[in-house]
């Protein structure tokens, strides 16, 4: 069973500051994603990183994969309330023929105004 | 709008009722997934589908039963609710290939008392 292990579990910050979460496993994935839910909805793709050291942005929001592939980072610049949800990266494991996603437990995000 | 569906949105059982949660997506899907959600416990999977007329066991299939009998819907089952069952259920659908993310569904919270 292939674990994918985030941190921090909580963060709390203020509007402004900068921030990292960290999304970690021993095992090799083909593809990694990060997910953005809010309370009482779905989890929403914000990205799909494909190929190791695959760097992508999304406004302030900036993706990164390991090398390897067996890791990635989330970076979030000048955190704004809107950024406030639990982060979930998911990694896919393409030999198991059905795209399955390992999901990470979450980061929790609060951003103070 | 095109996505997926999930009906009932709030359910409370009694132990030992059954009842059938339905999913429904609009995006010609080939996957579809059963997760729930539990505090502490991350996304897990129950059931998924790769295709009409095929299903598979997830991580957690124990209690539960599901039916793929059309391509865009996807039936979760209970034959005999038990308060473990307590939890936020989730359905999502994605197309073939590695680099395509889930639709998620926006949920439904089931209690089992």
């Amino acid at each position: 069973t292939q674990l994918l292990e985030q941190s921090p579990q909580f963060l709390s910050i203020q509007e402004g500051e900068n921030l990292t979460v960290y999304c970690n496993s021993s095992s090799v994935f083909s593809s990694l994603q990060w997910y953005r839910q809010e309370p009482g909805e779905g989890p929403v793709l914000l990205v799909t990183v494909v190929t190791g050291g695959e760097v992508k942005k999304l406004k302030r929001l900036t993706f990164q994969f390991g090398d390897a592939r067996k890791d990635s980072s989330l970076h979030i610049t000048a955190a704004q309330p809107g950024d406030t949800g639990l982060y979930l990266c998911a990694g896919a494991d393409a030999g198991a023929g059905s795209y399955q996603l390992t999901f990470g437990k979450g980061t929790k995000l609060s951003v103070i105004p | 709008n095109a996505g997926v569906t999930q009906t009932p949105k709030f359910r409370v059982l009694k132990t030992g009722q059954s009842m059938t949660l339905l999913c429904a997506q609009d995006m010609n899907h080939e996957y579809m997934y059963w997760y729930r959600q539990d505090p502490g416990m991350g996304l897990r999977l129950i059931h998924y589908s790769v295709g009409e007329g095929t299903t598979a066991k997830g991580e957690v299939p124990d209690g539960y039963n599901v039916s793929r009998l059309k391509k865009q819907n996807f039936l979760l089952g209970l034959e005999s609710a038990a308060p473990s069952q307590t939890s936020v259920y989730f359905c999502a659908s994605r197309p073939t290939g590695r680099a395509y993310g889930y639709t998620f569904g926006s949920g439904t919270r089931l209690t089992v008392v």
